[in-house]
Parts: C-alpha cells; structure tokens; sequence
C-alpha cells in the first residue's frame, strides 16, 4: 500500500520569499512521486517528478524538489515566490509498472502581495 | 506534453437525467485512461481505471452501474453519471497514460457538474 501526507492545508508565504511545501510518502515499493499544480476549476499540471533518478527534481516554474529516502520526504520548493504560484498543489505516489496515482489531500498556497 | 481534453467543461442538469462526459487523448493513444471525482477543496479520489476494449475497474465504494465507463478506442473514454443526484454534483477528472513506464499522467481540464 501506498500513501502521501502533505503537512498544512494552507500555506501563506509574502511575494517573494521562500516556498516550502511539505510531503510524505509511505511505499512498501521504491516510489515514483510526483508534484501537481491546479488552478481553480481547472485540471492538473505536473510540476516535477521523481522516478528514481537524481534525488534533487527541478520542475516548471522555479519549483524543484527533494528526495529524501531517509525521511520518506519529497518536499517541493521555490527560492522566491511569485504571485501567479497562487494554486492548490498535490503530491502523489505511485510505483513502477502500476500509473494509478494516490494523491495527498492538497496544500493551497495563498501570495501575499 | 501530451494533451488530454474534456468535454463539456461544465454541465447543469435536472435530478433523474443521465449526463455524459467525454475524455480524449488529442496526440497520443491512451491505453489506460482514469476517472477521479475532486469534491470542493478537497483531493482527487480515483472512480474507475478503464483500458481501451475492457471493462472497467471500479474503486471500493463506488456504484458501476451509476457511474458508466467506456473506453472504445485508443483516444476516448466516456463517463456517464446515470440518474443523476444533487450529491453527484462534483468536479470530474480525467487522465490518460500510453505505452510508458514512468507512471506520468496526462490529465484533463475537469468537468463541473451541478444536479439541481
């Protein structure tokens, strides 16, 4: 089985600091994870994903994330965040040969001017 | 990327009536396609996994027989929400993935439906 938990429903950060999303997984499989972004009333858009490669994942948008196996972490960063980040973002896990994805139950990251 | 489209965007419709909505993969063949249900500010929960010319398979919980799932072709699935309730009034989410191994999705813009 499989799962993620992302730590805070919401996150405020000002215009142009730092972004930290948190997510932790629990996979009895080496995991693929993932990072989604949705606006509002819209569908998903991948930002970045691991899939057992290099540990450090830069995506779209100045976001990057880190895998970290000790932690069963894979938290998704922004140097500095820009008022257009302003979605709610999902993490999720799946494994290989299986692309059913278990989503977590979302942060909603709110920029303050 | 690839790109995955939803049709309609939004419904309206009357208690009792059955709504369909189509799910299609514009640029490549999509072998397996997934259908998630996203009630309001809370995360995607998986309905159904369809490959092209087999059944469906449903998730714990919910009904086949109300929540109707074709998948004719490489390029097309159906959702059909039949006799359709207030409760099932939700945002619809529909993915597609083809011959890859990366467990990488492609997803739609979503489909709001209101039951009035």
């Amino acid at each position: 089985a499989q799962s993620v938990t992302q730590l805070g429903s919401h996150v405020s950060v000002s215009e142009g600091a730092l972004v930290l999303l948190r997510c932790n997984y629990s996979s009895s499989v080496p995991p693929y994870l993932f990072w989604y972004v949705q606006y509002p009333n819209q569908g998903l858009q991948l930002l970045l994903k691991y899939t057992s490669a290099a540990t450090l994942v830069k995506g779209i948008n100045g976001f990057e994330a880190e895998f970290k196996k000790s932690e069963t972490s894979f938290h998704l960063t922004k140097p500095s965040a820009h008022m257009s980040d302003a979605a709610e973002y999902f993490c999720a896990v799946s494994f290989f040969g299986n692309e059913k994805l278990t989503f977590g139950t979302g942060t909603r990251l709110t920029i303050i001017p | 990327g690839a790109v995955v489209s939803q049709h309609p965007s939004r419904v309206i419709c009357k208690s009792g009536t059955s709504v369909k909505i189509e799910c299609r993969s514009l640029d490549f063949q999509a072998t397996t396609m997934f259908w998630y249900r996203q009630f309001p500010k809370q995360s995607l929960m998986l309905m159904a996994t369809s490959n092209e010319g087999s059944k469906a398979t449903y998730e714990q919980g919910v009904e086949k027989d109300k929540f109707l799932i074709n998948h004719a072709s490489l390029t097309l699935s159906t959702l059909t929400v039949t006799s359709a309730h207030p409760e099932d009034s939700s945002f619809y989410i529909c993915s597609a993935t083809g011959l890859t191994n990366t467990g990488e999705l492609f997803f739609g813009e979503g489909s709001r439906l209101t039951v009035l």
